[in-house]
């Protein structure tokens, strides 16, 4: 199936810091999924990008998707305690199949 | 909407024993997921049905595990006999069959056997 490499696997930052992760695939993504999951809780979805380029934007959250579509960000500014837990991209196989791939995910610590 | 409800929540079992996960997923999502959760291998799939029906089930780890979707609004997932290196956190997930619409997970059952 389809494989994506997420970096890093951990960030601490003092709050107020920017914080950013990537995931990056070897070959052309159809679409991308970004999820959140708070310490001792479930994934939660925050995100599809679908096209190549695409931006978007959620408060501080920002989404990338890359030209090529094989790599995609998050950036969050001002990180706050509230946005400590662990972040994770994730991808679909091809063709029609559902299932999603998740990246190891990067574990965000935020330090008040 | 409640949501994936999942149950039970924490489970502890005797290695060797039987186990069964439970969850209702959203009503109307067509596509239900079941995930695994450890340190070492991350979030794995297991298998995961469309209309109720099997559609892959290469994640599932050995005939140890199984899994059923009798109806529209339940799966189990179970463990028999099991094992310590079974001890994970099972995530449950639906989704509609519409694109851009992302998973929506279960509290997951924390699985320890001992």
């Amino acid at each position: 199936g389809q494989q994506v490499m997420q970096i890093p696997q951990y960030q601490h930052v003092q709050e107020g810091e920017d914080f950013t992760t990537y995931c990056n695939s070897s070959t052309t993504l159809s679409n991308i999924q970004w999820y959140k999951q708070r310490p001792g809780g479930h994934p939660v979805f925050l995100i599809q990008l679908v096209k190549s380029g695409e931006v978007k934007k959620q408060k501080r959250l920002t989404f990338q998707f890359g030209e090529a579509k094989k790599n995609s960000s998050l950036h969050i500014t001002a990180t706050q305690t509230t946005d400590v837990g662990t972040y994770f991209c994730a991808v679909t196989s091809s063709g029609s199949a559902r299932q999603l791939t998740f990246g190891s995910g990067t574990q965000l610590t935020v330090l008040p | 909407d409640a949501g994936v409800i999942q149950s039970p929540r924490h489970e502890v079992t005797e290695m060797g024993q039987e186990v069964t996960l439970r969850c209702k997923p959203i009503s109307g999502h067509d596509y239900l997921f079941w995930y695994r959760q450890t340190m070492m291998r991350g979030l794995e799939l297991l298998i995961y049905f469309n209309n109720n029906v099997p559609i892959d089930d290469s994640g599932m780890p050995e005939d140890r595990f199984s899994a059923k979707m009798p109806n529209a609004s339940f799966s189990t997932l179970k463990i028999q006999p099991s094992e310590p290196r079974d001890s994970a956190v099972y995530f449950c997930a639906s989704r509609t069959g519409a694109s851009g619409y992302g998973y929506t997970f279960g509290s997951g059952t924390r699985l320890t056997v001992v």
